[in-house]
């Protein structure tokens, strides 16, 4: 069965540490990735999505076919990095498929 | 601009009493999506609805109605809410493989 796994729900970090969120993934086809970002009081809103390969908020993710993985990872936390983040995976099979993961809430401490 | 808005932002009523949050996008997407957002749970699709009068369930149906008459508007519907409907709830639309989300609807039943 398709699922996405972020296996911490909380996650603190110190300002300048590096951050790295967890995310894996279970689908058989060829997968398309996202991580969206939900800070406080807003909308849910795209960071970024593997086919882009972007930085995004100097953010970036590699897709990992061999771990079936997709780890959000910035070298150094800001303040306003603080903010719930979802692992997303889009069934290149049915666009109707869009499965999230649980979320991690990041906390930045000053 | 862009955009996906939901009404009503808040909303308290009481168990059996029949509610509808709306949901409507102004970018001629096709694809459109409620979900429901709980502790631990992360997002969890409720409908989707690939066009007009094309709909279907997601993963978590039991209790919910949609509609898609319109390319631009696709409502919720809980005929009969239970306390176990209270949850914030998100709609989100598609054209491309992002997704765009509205702002939430956070109801509470009693």
């Amino acid at each position: 069965a398709q699922r996405v796994t972020q296996p911490e729900k909380l996650l603190s970090v110190f300002k300048g540490a590096p951050v790295e969120l967890k995310c894996n993934y279970s689908y058989s086809g060829s997968p398309e990735l996202f991580w969206y970002v939900q800070y406080s009081r807003q909308r849910l809103q795209l960071l970024l999505r593997h086919i882009s390969r972007e930085s995004i908020k100097g953010f970036t993710a590699d897709l990992n076919k061999g771990e079936t993985s997709f780890h959000l990872k910035k070298p150094f936390a800001q303040e306003e990095d603080s903010a719930m983040y979802y692992c997303a995976l889009s069934l290149h099979s049915s666009a109707s498929k869009i499965i999230f993961g649980s979320g991690t809430r990041l906390s930045i401490r000053p | 601009e862009a955009q996906v808005t939901q009404n009503p932002r808040y909303l308290i009523t009481v168990t059996g009493k029949k509610l509808t949050v709306t949901c409507s996008q102004n970018m001629n997407h096709e694809y459109m999506s409620w979900y429901r957002q709980d502790p631990g749970l992360g997002l969890r699709q409720i409908y989707y609805s690939m066009n007009v009068e094309v709909t279907d369930k997601g993963d978590v149906p039991e209790g919910y109605k949609v509609s898609r008459k319109e390319k631009r508007n696709f409502p919720l519907i809980l005929e009969s809410p239970s306390p176990n409907q209270t949850s914030l709830y998100f709609c989100a639309s598609t054209g491309t493989g992002e997704l765009f989300f509205g702002e939430g609807s956070r109801l509470t039943v009693l």
